[in-house]
C-alpha cells in the first residue's frame, strides 16, 4: 500500500516570502501525484497534478511542483506568497494502475499554512 | 451549476444511533468516494464506488456502510458500530482514467453526543 508524508504540519510565513512544502511518498510503482488546497470555509480543490511528462508542473495561483522520481518527492513551491494563500495543503498519491485515482487517493496529513500580512 | 452536494452541512446525533449522510453529483462521474477528515490526520478513504451497484472498502470502512443505486448518488451510513464517529466527512467524485481529478463536496460535520 502507498503512503504520503508531509514534513511540515504548520508553517507561518510573511507575505512575499518564498514557499516550499515537502511531500514524499512510498510506492514501488508509477504514480499520479496531486496537491489539493482547502481554504478556510471552502471545499477541497485541486492546485496541480502530475501523471506523466514534464516533472515540473504548474498549477493555479502561481503554484508549481516538481516530481523527483529518485527521491519519491513532489514538493510544492511558490516564489512569493500572499495573505490569501492561508489554507491547508494536502499532497496525495494514487498508483497509476488504478486508472488514475478511481481506487481513491491516499493523502498526507496536511500542512496548515498561515501567511502574516 | 455542476458539482457535488453534501447534506446536511452539520449533523448532531445521539450515541448509538445510525445516521446517513447524503452525497449527490451532477458531473456524470462514474467514480464516487467518501473520506473522513480529522485534525492532523489528513483525509482517509472510507468507501469508493466505480460503478452503480458496486463499491469497495477503503482504509477505514469498519462501522460504515454505503450504497450506489444511482450513478449520481452515494449515501454513507455511519452505524453505531463506528467507535469514534465525530468527524468531518467529505464526498468526492471523478471520471475513470489516468490523471483524473477528484472533485469534492463542501463536507458534513457530524457530531455524536
Amino acid at each position: 500500500a502507498q503512503s504520503v508524508s508531509q514534513h511540515n504540519h504548520h508553517v507561518i510565513l510573511s507575505e512575499a516570502a518564498s514557499l516550499e512544502l515537502g511531500c514524499n511518498y512510498s510506492y514501488g510503482g508509477t504514480v499520479n501525484l496531486f496537491w489539493y488546497v482547502q481554504y478556510p470555509g471552502q471545499h477541497l480543490q485541486l492546485l496541480l497534478k502530475y501523471f506523466s511528462g514534464d516533472p515540473l508542473v504548474k498549477g493555479i495561483k502561481g503554484f508549481e511542483a516538481e516530481f523527483i522520481k529518485s527521491k519519491f518527492s513532489f514538493n510544492l513551491r511558490k516564489p512569493s506568497v500572499q495573505w490569501s494563500d492561508t489554507a491547508e495543503y494536502f499532497c496525495a498519491v494514487t498508483p497509476l494502475y488504478s486508472g488514475g485515482g478511481a481506487d481513491g487517493l491516499t493523502f498526507g496529513k496536511g500542512t496548515h499554512l498561515i501567511i502574516q500580512p | 451549476d455542476g458539482g457535488i452536494t453534501q447534506s446536511p452541512k452539520y449533523l448532531f446525533r445521539k450515541e448509538g444511533q445510525n445516521v446517513t449522510l447524503s452525497c449527490e453529483q451532477n458531473l456524470n462521474h462514474d467514480a464516487m468516494y467518501w473520506y473522513r477528515q480529522d485534525p492532523g490526520q489528513g483525509l482517509r478513504l472510507i468507501y469508493y464506488s466505480q460503478i452503480v451497484n458496486d463499491f469497495q472498502k477503503g482504509d477505514i470502512a469498519e462501522g460504515y456502510s454505503v450504497s450506489r443505486e444511482k450513478k449520481e448518488s452515494f449515501p454513507l451510513t455511519v452505524t453505531s458500530a463506528q467507535k469514534n464517529p465525530t468527524a468531518f466527512y467529505l464526498c468526492a467524485s471523478s471520471t475513470l482514467g489516468t490523471g483524473s481529478e477528484a472533485f469534492f463536496g463542501q463536507g458534513t460535520r457530524l457530531t455524536v453526543v
